[in-house]
This record gives C-alpha cells, sequence and structure tokens, in this order.
C-alpha cells in the first residue's frame, strides 16, 4: 500500500528565513504527489502537484518543491517565509495506478516568529 | 460559484446515535473522498467513491458508510460501532487521478 512520510512534526523558522518541509512516499513508480496547506479549522487548499516533466514545480504563495525519484521525495521549500505561511501543511500522493486513492501524510506545523 | 458544500460547520450527538454528514459539489467531478482529521494523526481516508453507485473503504473504513446515489451527492454515516466518532470530517472531490483534490470546509463532530 502506498504511504507517505512527513519526518517533521513541528518546525519553527524565523520570519524571512527559508524553509523546507520534508515528504517521502513509498510507492515503487511515479505518483502523482501534491502538497496542501491547512489554516486552523479550515479545508485544505493546494499548493502545487507534481504529475510528470519537470522536476521542480512551483506553485502559490512562492513555494517550490523539487521531486527526486531516487530518494522518493517530495520536499517542499520557500526561500522567505512570511509570518502568514503558520499554517499545517500536508504531503498527498496518489498512486497514479488508476485507483484513485490518495494518501495524505501526518503533516507538518509551522510556526514562524515574528 | 463552484465548490464543494459540507454541512453543517459543527454537529453534536449523543453517544450510541447514528449522525449522517452531508457533501455536495458543483464542480462536475467523478471522484469524491471521505476523510478524518485528528489532532497528530493527518488526514486518514474513511471512504472514497469513483463513479456512481461505487466506493471503496479507506484505511478506517470500520464504524461507517456511505452512499453514492449521485454524482454531486456523497454523504457519510457515522454509526454507534464507531468506537471514537469525535474528530474533524473533511469531504474533497477531483476530476481523476491526475487532477488536485478540492476540498469542503469541513464538519466537526462531537459525540458526549
Amino acid at each position: 500500500a502506498q504511504s507517505v512520510t512527513q519526518p517533521d512534526i513541528h518546525i519553527t523558522v524565523s520570519e524571512g528565513a527559508s524553509l523546507e518541509l520534508r515528504c517521502n512516499y513509498s510507492y515503487g513508480a511515479t505518483p502523482y504527489l501534491f502538497w496542501y496547506v491547512q489554516s486552523p479549522g479550515q479545508g485544505l487548499q493546494l499548493l502545487l502537484k507534481y504529475f510528470s516533466g519537470d522536476t521542480l514545480v512551483q506553485g502559490i504563495k512562492g513555494f517550490e518543491a523539487e521531486f527526486k525519484r531516487s530518494q522518493s521525495s517530495f520536499n517542499l521549500r520557500k526561500p522567505s517565509v512570511h509570518w502568514s505561511d503558520a499554517a499545517e501543511y500536508f504531503c498527498a500522493v496518489d498512486s497514479g495506478a488508476g485507483s484513485y486513492q490518495l494518501t495524505f501524510g501526518k503533516g507538518t506545523k509551522l510556526s514562524v516568529i515574528p | 460559484d463552484g465548490g464543494i458544500t459540507q454541512s453543517p460547520k459543527y454537529l453534536f450527538r449523543k453517544e450510541g446515535q447514528n449522525v449522517t454528514l452531508s457533501c455536495e459539489q458543483n464542480l462536475n467531478h467523478d471522484a469524491m473522498y471521505w476523510y478524518r482529521q485528528d489532532p497528530g494523526q493527518g488526514l486518514r481516508l474513511i471512504y472514497y467513491s469513483q463513479i456512481v453507485n461505487d466506493f471503496q473503504k479507506g484505511d478506517i473504513a470500520e464504524g461507517y458508510s456511505v452512499s453514492r446515489e449521485k454524482k454531486e451527492s456523497f454523504p457519510l454515516t457515522v454509526t454507534s460501532a464507531q468506537k471514537n466518532p469525535t474528530a474533524f470530517y473533511l469531504c474533497a472531490s477531483r476530476v481523476r487521478g491526475d487532477t488536485e483534490a478540492f476540498f469542503g470546509q469541513g464538519t466537526r463532530l462531537t459525540v458526549v
């Protein structure tokens, strides 16, 4: 079964610092990969997605992610964090095998120090 | 505007009662999903449906039931067999596997 691991439960960064959130998946083929963001008590908003092609993908709010097949990773990055980026971030994977099953990691909570 | 509507936003029930959470979408999406969210657990898949009149169990289907009689609707029933039903429930939909999922605003269920 496919699975997603987000190793960091909680990350704290200073405003203006760079950010990297880690995501590893277990599926052997090239899955469809997603990053979502959630504010407290709200639904999830898509930040970016990877299906194929260029392994560096750009998303909204200045986020980017890089797909590394050799490491089964899809890490999220941002060069300079803003206080409004404080939220919980989820990585998700669809196996791409036509099952439509969408599996999420446990999330990483980001705190930003002014 | 197109979107996914979950209702109600907050729901309170007594222990032992079944309760149904509503999810409606007007995006013409084929696939719909129900997730449960608990602190520190991320989103866990309860059920999903690729087409009308068909659905599959996710990782934590025990104590839950669903139906998909219409493309637009995917209600979730939390039965009395669910041992710990208090949680935040999220509904999502998408066109197919290679597209992103869109989420509703969630329903917070509290069982007392």
